[in-house]
């Protein structure tokens, strides 16, 4: 069985621009979560999605972050403009249980942003 | 809202055992998960316990819970330089389905 996947598992960017990272979580998990580590800090959850519905985005930092699952698939997450603030590790896990919460990660897109 | 805290780091001889503590302030978490990160990989799961039990086993790891201290810790048992890594506590409350993690503790495992 594949893992998560993320990709790109690097990204460079300058201040301003836009980027968009890729997750695409095990076959058959309904549960998609974002998540992202800043400056060695702690691992801080962004949303949770359910299918393609967005069940709970309470930690996205503001309008500039867009996330996306169409079709109960792959997500997408968007920085738009990117500031210098969003650098950073940016993880996606994936999980059929919601008793648990066993999640299962990907292995992170790091991104940097000059 | 939830704060979880580790200590930022640990070294220890190869062969020594290892205790990461970790240490929770929401008596509600249901699950209560260990995460392994190597350099330049992902969040591996290692483990975990469910908060009504007060330790599990599971070959070289041991997890042992004081629910009354909000108290977590794991144990490496025979560490070997292989286990230097991050190690990153997890508590997750059912129905509110997010992991909330500490900072991370690094382990250095020194021959």
């Amino acid at each position: 069985e594949a893992g998560v996947t993320q990709f790109p598992s690097h990204s460079v960017i300058e201040k301003g621009q836009t980027v968009t990272l890729r997750c695409d979580p095990i076959s058959g998990h309904d549960n998609l979560y974002w998540y992202r580590r800043v400056m060695g800090k702690e691992i801080k959850f962004l949303l949770h999605f359910v299918k393609e519905s967005k069940q709970d985005e309470s930690g996205m930092p503001n309008n500039r972050f867009l996330a996306e699952r169409t079709g109960g698939t792959y997500s997408t997450l968007k920085v738009q403009p990117a500031e210098l603030e969003d650098s950073g590790v940016y993880f996606c896990a994936s999980s059929h249980d919601l008793v648990k919460g066993e999640q299962f990660f990907g292995p992170g897109t790091r991104l940097t942003v000059l | 809202g939830e704060d979880v805290e580790q200590s930022l780091f640990l070294s220890v001889r190869e062969g020594d055992s290892s205790v990461i503590n970790c240490t929770y302030t929401d008596s509600s978490s249901t699950y209560l998960y260990w995460y392994k990160q190597e350099p330049g990989a992902g969040l591996q799961l290692l483990t975990y316990i469910f908060s009504n039990m007060d330790m599990k086993q599971d070959q070289r790891l041991t997890v042992l819970l004081n629910k009354k201290d909000k108290h977590l810790s794991l144990r490496i048992a025979d560490t070997q330089t292989g286990d230097s890594a991050i190690y990153f506590c997890a508590v997750f409350r059912t129905g509110f389905q997010k992991l909330v993690f500490g900072t991370g503790t690094r382990l250095l495992v020194s021959p």
